[in-house]
Protein backbone atom coordinates (compact mmCIF):
# COMPACT_ATOMS: atom_id res chain seq x y z
CA UNK A 1 0.00 0.00 0.00
CA UNK A 2 1.09 3.60 -0.81
CA UNK A 3 1.71 5.54 1.99
CA UNK A 4 0.15 9.04 2.95
CA UNK A 5 1.15 11.70 0.55
CA UNK A 6 1.51 14.94 0.83
CA UNK A 7 1.96 18.07 -1.80
CA UNK A 8 4.05 20.22 -2.17
CA UNK A 9 6.91 19.17 0.27
CA UNK A 10 8.02 23.27 0.25
CA UNK A 11 6.36 26.01 0.03
CA UNK A 12 7.55 30.10 0.16
CA UNK A 13 5.30 32.36 0.59
CA UNK A 14 5.06 35.92 1.90
CA UNK A 15 3.00 37.99 4.21
CA UNK A 16 -0.57 38.33 3.14
CA UNK A 17 -1.10 35.41 0.72
CA UNK A 18 -2.76 32.70 1.04
CA UNK A 19 -1.75 28.71 0.29
CA UNK A 20 -3.47 25.17 -0.24
CA UNK A 21 -1.78 22.11 0.92
CA UNK A 22 -3.08 18.62 -0.11
CA UNK A 23 -3.03 15.65 1.75
CA UNK A 24 -3.59 11.62 -0.02
CA UNK A 25 -4.14 9.35 2.32
CA UNK A 26 -3.95 5.77 2.32
CA UNK A 27 -6.12 3.49 0.03
CA UNK A 28 -9.32 2.63 2.38
CA UNK A 29 -8.68 5.14 5.28
CA UNK A 30 -11.48 7.99 5.66
CA UNK A 31 -10.42 10.03 8.28
CA UNK A 32 -7.76 12.75 7.17
CA UNK A 33 -6.31 14.65 10.63
CA UNK A 34 -3.59 18.00 10.08
CA UNK A 35 -1.47 19.01 12.42
CA UNK A 36 1.16 21.99 12.54
CA UNK A 37 4.51 21.50 13.57
CA UNK A 38 6.83 24.11 15.14
CA UNK A 39 10.15 23.74 17.44
CA UNK A 40 7.98 25.29 20.35
CA UNK A 41 4.93 23.98 20.45
CA UNK A 42 5.43 20.58 19.09
CA UNK A 43 2.53 19.01 16.75
CA UNK A 44 -0.47 20.80 16.98
CA UNK A 45 -4.02 19.41 16.23
CA UNK A 46 -5.66 21.56 13.39
CA UNK A 47 -8.96 19.47 11.96
CA UNK A 48 -10.16 16.33 11.29
CA UNK A 49 -11.66 14.97 8.48
CA UNK A 50 -14.26 12.21 7.89
CA UNK A 51 -16.59 11.11 4.86
CA UNK A 52 -16.01 14.73 3.63
CA UNK A 53 -17.03 16.43 7.08
CA UNK A 54 -14.99 17.72 9.37
CA UNK A 55 -15.52 15.95 12.92
CA UNK A 56 -13.01 18.22 15.11
CA UNK A 57 -11.06 21.14 14.92
CA UNK A 58 -8.46 22.61 16.82
CA UNK A 59 -7.90 25.90 18.71
CA UNK A 60 -6.62 27.82 15.53
CA UNK A 61 -7.90 31.22 14.13
CA UNK A 62 -10.58 30.59 11.24
CA UNK A 63 -7.68 31.64 9.06
CA UNK A 64 -7.38 28.00 8.91
CA UNK A 65 -10.00 25.99 6.76
CA UNK A 66 -9.91 22.54 5.16
CA UNK A 67 -12.23 20.23 3.47
CA UNK A 68 -12.19 16.70 2.12
CA UNK A 69 -13.13 15.10 -1.64
CA UNK A 70 -15.26 12.00 -2.03
CA UNK A 71 -12.11 10.17 -2.53
CA UNK A 72 -10.74 10.98 0.79
CA UNK A 73 -8.32 13.22 -0.04
CA UNK A 74 -7.65 16.53 2.22
CA UNK A 75 -6.78 20.49 0.94
CA UNK A 76 -5.92 22.46 3.68
CA UNK A 77 -5.96 26.16 3.01
CA UNK A 78 -4.56 29.07 5.36
CA UNK A 79 -5.27 32.74 4.25
CA UNK A 80 -3.28 35.69 4.90
CA UNK A 81 -0.68 34.32 5.73
CA UNK A 82 1.54 35.53 9.06
CA UNK A 83 5.16 34.96 9.68
CA UNK A 84 3.98 32.29 12.38
CA UNK A 85 2.73 30.35 10.08
CA UNK A 86 6.12 29.17 9.51
CA UNK A 87 6.32 25.18 10.02
CA UNK A 88 5.84 21.83 9.20
CA UNK A 89 1.83 21.22 7.87
CA UNK A 90 1.63 16.87 8.47
CA UNK A 91 -1.51 15.08 7.89
CA UNK A 92 -2.28 11.63 9.28
CA UNK A 93 -5.02 9.36 7.88
CA UNK A 94 -6.49 6.40 9.63
CA UNK A 95 -9.26 3.59 8.84
CA UNK A 96 -12.01 5.65 10.95
CA UNK A 97 -10.01 8.05 13.17
CA UNK A 98 -11.24 6.64 16.35
CA UNK A 99 -8.70 6.77 18.78
CA UNK A 100 -7.79 3.90 20.48
CA UNK A 101 -8.19 1.29 17.98
CA UNK A 102 -7.33 3.34 14.93
CA UNK A 103 -3.46 3.82 13.65
CA UNK A 104 -2.91 7.38 12.32
CA UNK A 105 -0.06 7.44 9.54
CA UNK A 106 1.60 10.12 8.71
CA UNK A 107 2.83 11.79 5.59
CA UNK A 108 6.29 13.02 5.04
CA UNK A 109 4.78 16.72 5.42
CA UNK A 110 4.79 20.45 4.11
CA UNK A 111 7.30 22.22 4.83
CA UNK A 112 5.58 26.15 4.19
CA UNK A 113 7.72 29.10 5.34
CA UNK A 114 6.55 33.18 5.40
CA UNK A 115 8.87 35.45 4.70
CA UNK B 1 -8.60 21.43 29.41
CA UNK B 2 -6.25 18.40 27.79
CA UNK B 3 -2.94 18.36 27.71
CA UNK B 4 -0.13 16.38 27.21
CA UNK B 5 3.81 16.99 28.92
CA UNK B 6 6.82 15.84 28.03
CA UNK B 7 9.53 17.85 30.83
CA UNK B 8 12.32 16.42 28.99
CA UNK B 9 13.17 18.08 25.25
CA UNK B 10 16.64 16.11 25.30
CA UNK B 11 17.71 12.88 27.09
CA UNK B 12 20.97 11.28 26.79
CA UNK B 13 21.92 7.59 27.83
CA UNK B 14 24.66 5.22 27.05
CA UNK B 15 24.13 2.12 25.45
CA UNK B 16 22.62 -0.31 27.33
CA UNK B 17 21.66 1.86 30.50
CA UNK B 18 18.26 1.87 31.06
CA UNK B 19 15.71 4.48 29.72
CA UNK B 20 12.53 6.34 30.90
CA UNK B 21 10.78 9.28 29.11
CA UNK B 22 8.27 10.72 31.15
CA UNK B 23 4.61 11.98 29.98
CA UNK B 24 2.22 13.24 31.95
CA UNK B 25 -1.63 14.35 30.46
CA UNK B 26 -4.67 15.92 32.31
CA UNK B 27 -7.99 14.66 30.89
CA UNK B 28 -11.04 14.08 32.72
CA UNK B 29 -12.61 11.44 31.06
CA UNK B 30 -10.90 7.66 29.99
CA UNK B 31 -7.32 8.81 27.89
CA UNK B 32 -6.04 7.06 25.07
CA UNK B 33 -2.55 7.18 25.19
CA UNK B 34 0.13 6.54 22.98
CA UNK B 35 3.76 6.73 21.93
CA UNK B 36 4.71 8.14 18.46
CA UNK B 37 8.50 8.00 17.45
CA UNK B 38 10.33 9.41 14.46
CA UNK B 39 13.57 8.44 13.59
CA UNK B 40 16.05 10.73 11.58
CA UNK B 41 15.06 11.30 7.81
CA UNK B 42 11.55 9.48 8.57
CA UNK B 43 7.97 9.78 8.72
CA UNK B 44 6.47 10.22 12.78
CA UNK B 45 5.17 6.83 13.10
CA UNK B 46 2.97 4.79 15.96
CA UNK B 47 5.27 2.74 18.41
CA UNK B 48 2.70 2.00 20.62
CA UNK B 49 -0.74 2.16 22.33
CA UNK B 50 -1.79 1.99 25.75
CA UNK B 51 -4.63 -0.25 24.86
CA UNK B 52 -2.78 -2.41 23.24
CA UNK B 53 -0.44 -3.31 26.60
CA UNK B 54 2.56 -4.54 23.69
CA UNK B 55 6.18 -4.60 24.28
CA UNK B 56 7.38 -2.80 21.18
CA UNK B 57 11.46 -2.78 20.12
CA UNK B 58 11.75 -3.76 24.06
CA UNK B 59 9.91 -0.75 24.86
CA UNK B 60 6.92 -0.60 27.69
CA UNK B 61 4.73 2.11 28.93
CA UNK B 62 2.18 1.44 31.77
CA UNK B 63 -0.76 4.14 31.98
CA UNK B 64 -0.60 4.78 35.63
CA UNK B 65 -3.86 7.24 35.97
CA UNK B 66 -3.66 7.96 39.58
CA UNK B 67 -0.37 9.42 38.23
CA UNK B 68 -1.63 10.61 35.20
CA UNK B 69 1.16 9.17 33.57
CA UNK B 70 2.08 7.24 30.80
CA UNK B 71 5.75 6.95 31.02
CA UNK B 72 8.04 5.13 28.19
CA UNK B 73 10.60 2.60 29.26
CA UNK B 74 13.31 -0.03 27.95
CA UNK B 75 15.53 -1.68 30.48
CA UNK B 76 18.31 -2.03 27.83
CA UNK B 77 19.02 1.42 25.45
CA UNK B 78 20.62 0.33 21.69
CA UNK B 79 21.74 3.17 19.47
CA UNK B 80 18.85 2.60 16.92
CA UNK B 81 16.63 3.54 19.65
CA UNK B 82 17.87 7.76 19.05
CA UNK B 83 15.30 9.48 17.89
CA UNK B 84 12.32 11.88 18.89
CA UNK B 85 9.34 10.24 20.93
CA UNK B 86 5.68 12.17 21.05
CA UNK B 87 3.07 11.43 23.73
CA UNK B 88 -0.20 11.53 22.01
CA UNK B 89 -3.46 11.54 24.08
CA UNK B 90 -6.85 10.98 22.21
CA UNK B 91 -10.08 11.80 23.76
CA UNK B 92 -13.47 10.58 22.81
CA UNK B 93 -13.96 13.55 20.10
CA UNK B 94 -11.25 11.93 18.27
CA UNK B 95 -9.21 15.08 18.62
CA UNK B 96 -4.94 13.92 19.27
CA UNK B 97 -3.05 16.09 21.64
CA UNK B 98 0.53 15.57 21.31
CA UNK B 99 3.47 16.39 23.77
CA UNK B 100 6.53 18.73 22.61
CA UNK B 101 8.55 15.49 21.96
CA UNK B 102 11.84 14.25 24.17
CA UNK B 103 14.82 14.00 22.04
CA UNK B 104 16.88 10.55 23.14
CA UNK B 105 20.03 10.19 22.26
CA UNK B 106 21.84 6.80 22.70
CA UNK B 107 25.86 7.16 23.18
CA UNK B 108 27.89 4.47 22.29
Amino acid sequence: KAGVTQTPRYLIKTRGQQVTLSCSPISGHRSVSWYQQTPGQGLQFLFEYFSETQRNKGNFPGRFSGRQFSNSRSEMNVSTLELGDSALYLCASSVSGTSGNNEQFFGPGTRLTVL
Amino acid sequence: AQRVTQPEKLLSVFKGAPVELKCNYSYSGSPELFWYVQYSRQRLQLLLRHISRESIKGFTADLNKGETSFHLKKPFAQEEDSAMYYCALGNTGNQFYFGTGTSLTVIP
